[in-house]
């Protein structure tokens, strides 16, 4: 069966810092993926998707970015943090035909 | 771009009562809308989705419905327990290629809390 990791589970920066989130997928092959931000008290939000190796596409202009190495590796980056990147990370994957499944994000404090 | 409404913003039931959360979408060609359960420090999980060529589906105790004319869904929780104390999101997207099913627009959120 499919399982999906991210890491940290949660991780305070100081505003300014670098910072690098890593999702990976096991049990499937050439998945979609995806990164979504979800606000306090608000909905998710679509920030990047990739549909394979070093094929990034952003949804939303921001300080971050996201890299994809390997086949099922995702990676969220940002040079240097601001306040406003605070919020709850999710990482998820879907396949051709079937829906999104979530990981169980990393919360991310700026302070 | 396709906006989601999600009503109530919280919801408070005893158990075995049923409970109903309602979502608008703005795009008429959305065709496919999924619902999320994410209980605390969770990712969400998929509970039931549905297409725009079905008007209902069920599953056990929960149950969507779908009025693609006034574009609007609803999730359906019966005899509800403890245990489906969670935050639910509605969710819209237009299937049209690989990455359709993960290019969604979500709802703001529904705490529901359910009372033994």
């Amino acid at each position: 069966s499919q399982t999906i990791h991210q890491w940290p589970a949660t991780l305070v920066q100081p505003v300014g810092s670098p910072l690098s989130l890593e999702c990976t997928v096991e049990g499937t092959s050439n998945p979609n993926l995806y990164w979504y931000r979800q606000a306090a008290g608000r909905g998710l939000q679509l920030l990047f998707y990739s549909v394979g190796i070093g094929q990034i596409s952003s949804e939303v202009p921001q300080n971050l970015s996201a890299s994809r190495p390997q086949d099922r590796q995702f990676i969220l980056s940002s040079k240097k943090l601001l306040l406003s990147d605070s919020g709850f990370y999710l990482c998820a994957w879907s396949v051709q035909g079937s829906p999104l499944h979530f990981g169980n994000g990393t919360r991310l404090t700026v302070t | 771009g396709e906006n989601v409404e999600q009503h109530p913003s919280t919801l408070s039931v005893q158990e075995g009562d049923s409970a109903v959360i309602k979502c608008t979408y703005s795009d008429s060609a959305s065709n496919y809308f999924p619902w999320y359960k994410q209980e605390l420090g969770k990712g969400p999980q998929l509970i039931i989705d549905i297409r725009s060529n079905v008007g209902e589906k069920k599953d056990q105790r929960i149950a969507v419905t779908l009025n693609k004319t006034a574009k609007h869904f609803s999730l359906h929780i019966t005899e509800t327990q403890p245990e489906d104390s969670a935050v639910y999101f509605c969710a819209a997207s237009r299937l049209r290629g690989g990455t359709s099913y993960g290019k969604l627009t979500f709802g703001q959120g529904t705490i529901l809390t359910v009372h033994p």
